[in-house]
């Protein structure tokens, strides 16, 4: 199975200031047959299910805010959020879905400095 | 737009079995794949099986083979995960997700219904 490790396990940002959620995959996940990494980002806020925020590494879900962005390849990958907002305090994480089983990151909790 | 409403919490003992149920509405439900995630307290997300309900075919983590069925029944628009031979290891929040095909993104998922495994 492929690993996903996430870095850091949790993360303190001020308001307005950029979040940076890291994830690497102990094998690469890019997808030769149409050169995309198979990755997606979830939020997860409690008592919630996760909900999709990026798909293809960077693919923002429809009604996901700009501030959200998906970056990196082959086996590096980031979640940015470039200006943290209140609603964003949460548990991040990421998940491969370039072969079977699909795996995710054991999650990310962001909070307010 | 499609949502997966699940059956409700359960308190289970040891060596039994759970069987949480997950009904779609509002879209397709043949042509996409059900899957069944779990989050221990504290901890990340598990994938344990996923289904085509138009094909009836199941796949599941090599961890719980032997242990888990995943059914569909396209009559109703459900789909089904029975977790058998229960133990305390079990205890968590189980999510069913809907996907393209398998692997790929999970997108939308049911509410999450609590399994409690205790004696």
């Amino acid at each position: 199975d492929i690993v996903m490790t996430q870095s850091p396990d949790s993360l303190a940002v001020s308001l307005g200031e950029r979040a940076t959620i890291n994830c690497r995959s102990s094998q690469s996940i890019l997808d030769s047959s149409n050169n995309k990494n198979s990755l997606a980002w979830y939020q997860q806020k409690p008592g919630q299910p996760p909900k999709l925020l990026i798909y293809w590494a960077s693919t923002r879900e429809f009604g996901v805010p700009d501030r959200f962005s998906g970056s990196g390849s082959g086996t590096e990958f980031t979640l940015s959020i470039s200006s943290l907002q209140a609603e964003d305090v949460a548990l991040y994480f990421c998940q491969q879905y370039s072969s079977a089983p699909a795996t995710f990151g054991q999650g990310t909790k962001l909070e307010i400095k | 737009q499609v949502q997966l409403v699940q059956s409700g919490d359960e308190v289970k003992k040891p060596g039994s079995s759970v069987k949480v149920s997950c009904k779609a509405s509002g879209g397709s439900f043949n042509n996409y794949a059900i899957s069944w995630v779990r989050q221990a307290p504290g901890q990340g997300l598990e994938w344990m099986g996923g289904i085509f309900p138009l094909f009836g075919s199941a796949s599941y983590a090599q961890k719980f083979q032997g242990r888990v069925t995943i059914t569909a029944d396209g009559s109703t628009t459900t789909a089904y995960m029975e977790l058998r031979s229960l133990r305390s290891e079990d205890t968590a929040i189980y999510y069913c997700a809907r996907s393209i095909i398998l692997p790929n993104w999970f997108d939308p998922w049911g509410q999450g219904t609590q399994v409690i495994v205790s004696s």
